[in-house]
């Protein structure tokens, strides 16, 4: 079965400082998709990044950066100095193709961080 | 530019009404999907829907009920609302196709019942 674990309910830390999101998933599928979402203070949900099973390339976007490691079922999100605007509620997420054709999406409870100034 | 709206933004209602949330898009995306926010359980799927005249249960779908009549529409009913049914609710849309495809939110509504 699917699950996917952010077992950080809540991370503060000062401006300028690095920061890591953990999530860990369970899947018993070879190919899969896994995602990080970004739910700021005004809701709505925003899609930052996706890794198909099959690349395990770790990925840098300006100040953000993922680390996937098939070994450990782990697909880590680091934000590096981190800002102000960087607070806002983080979900990682995971899908996988159901032999119907369709897919089932599950997220994790999220990851709340709050960077001070 | 395309978009997906929700409305209401906020509602409030009474245990044991008939509540409708809709959900508009202009992604001609196949697929649309309704989640409903709560502290410490995340995102969890209510119904989901592939295409027109298709709609499947999700996780947590006892008490609501979805219908799918064209690409853009899928409406979200609370046949009878209880105060377990506050929330946040969440409706989204994504490409045709496999697991892949990264899935666009509407703002949300946030729904009290009393």
């Amino acid at each position: 079965a699917q699950k996917v674990t952010q077992a950080q309910t809540e991370i503060s830390v000062v401006e300028k400082e690095d920061v890591t999101l953990d999530c860990v998933y369970e899947t018993r599928d070879t190919t899969y998709y896994l995602f990080w979402y970004k739910q700021p203070p005004s809701g709505e949900l925003v899609f930052l990044i996706r890794r198909n099973s099959f690349d395990e390339q770790n990925e840098i976007s300006g100040r953000y950066s993922w680390n996937f490691q098939k070994s450990t079922s782990s697909f880590n999100f680091t934000i590096t100095a981190s800002q102000v605007v960087d607070s806002a509620v983080y979900f990682c997420a995971l899908s996988e193709d159901d032999t119907s054709g369709t897919y089932k999406y599950i997220f994790g409870t999220g990851t709340r961080l709050k960077v001070l100034a | 530019d395309a978009e997906i709206t929700q409305s209401p933004r906020h509602k409030i209602t009474e245990t044991g009404r008939q509540v409708t949330l809709a959900c508009h898009q202009t992604w001609n995306h196949n697929n649309m999907f309704w989640y409903r926010q709560d502290l410490g359980h995340g995102l969890r799927l209510i119904h989901y829907s592939y295409g027109v005249q298709d709609t499947n249960k999700g996780e947590v779908s006892d008490g609501y009920s979805v219908s799918r009549s064209n690409t853009e529409d899928l409406p979200l009913t609370l046949e009878s609302a209880a105060s377990s049914q506050t929330s946040v609710y969440f409706c989204a849309s994504s490409e045709y196709g496999s697991g892949r495809n990264e899935q666009f939110f509407g703002p949300g509504t946030r729904l009290t019942v009393l």
